[in-house]
């Protein structure tokens, strides 16, 4: 049963552009949630984490808005670039393992 | 960067044959993942171990899938006799405490 889920199966923006990518999960117990950017051929990669006591966690370009209320969180990408695109994985975590969701692929347009 | 290492990169077998990937966590991680992606991106858990000890598997799918963590040698996900199925990229992560979770390149399975 999927836990975690991520509305888009692709997005595509434009360069310089903000990629809101969007996620939902159901379990109130994970309280650690990243987000992994894979590129073809490549392990995924940790971006980005937020722990569900916070409500927002940035990292240059990239934010993480959490909505414990709604059990919702998005990744927003700010000033989108080229080399972004890849595909974008949700993950939910209570101290142990990871449960993805299906991926969001990117593609930004130059 | 990940410095988690992962060999070899590609590996073809044919039914019923054994598969074995090896892992070299990154140094000072203590805990280490195994997860298979399949060609639909679909994530599954197969085991953890903290130092050599196991902390939790799933049924590992019929007994075929083994895997070690040996002290001063490489993790390694072992499958005993190969199945079409089993086709997909193996993860291995490593972690300093669980939560944060490290990936090496992964291992590219395929059984004809």
């Amino acid at each position: 049963q999927q836990q975690v889920r991520q509305s888009s199966q692709s997005l595509t923006v434009w360069e310089g552009e903000t990629a809101i990518l969007n996620c939902s999960y159901e379990n109130s117990a994970f309280d650690y949630f990243p987000w992994y950017q894979q590129f073809p051929g490549e392990g995924p990669a940790l971006l980005i984490a937020i722990r569900s006591v916070s409500d927002k966690k940035e990292d240059g370009r990239f934010t993480i808005f959490f909505n414990k209320r709604e059990k919702n969180l998005s990744l927003h990408i700010k000033d989108s670039q080229p080399g972004d695109s890849a595909t974008y994985f949700c993950a939910e975590s209570n101290y142990n393992v990871l449960y993805f969701g299906s991926g969001t692929k990117l593609t930004v347009e130059p | 960067n990940s410095k988690v290492i992962q060999t070899p990169r590609y590996l073809v077998k044919g039914q019923g044959q054994k598969a074995k990937m090896r892992c070299i966590p990154e140094k000072g991680h203590p805990v280490v993942f195994w997860y298979q992606q399949n060609k639909n991106n679909e994530f599954k858990f197969l085991i953890n171990f903290q130092n050599q000890e196991v902390l939790q598997q799933i049924d590992m799918t019929e007994k075929r899938f083994s895997a070690e963590c040996p002290s001063n040698s490489p993790c390694s996900l072992e499958i005993q006799s190969s199945e079409a199925g089993d086709s997909a990229l193996y993860l291995c992560a490593s972690s300093p405490d669980r939560d944060e979770q490290y990936f090496g390149p992964g291992t590219r399975l395929t059984v004809l």
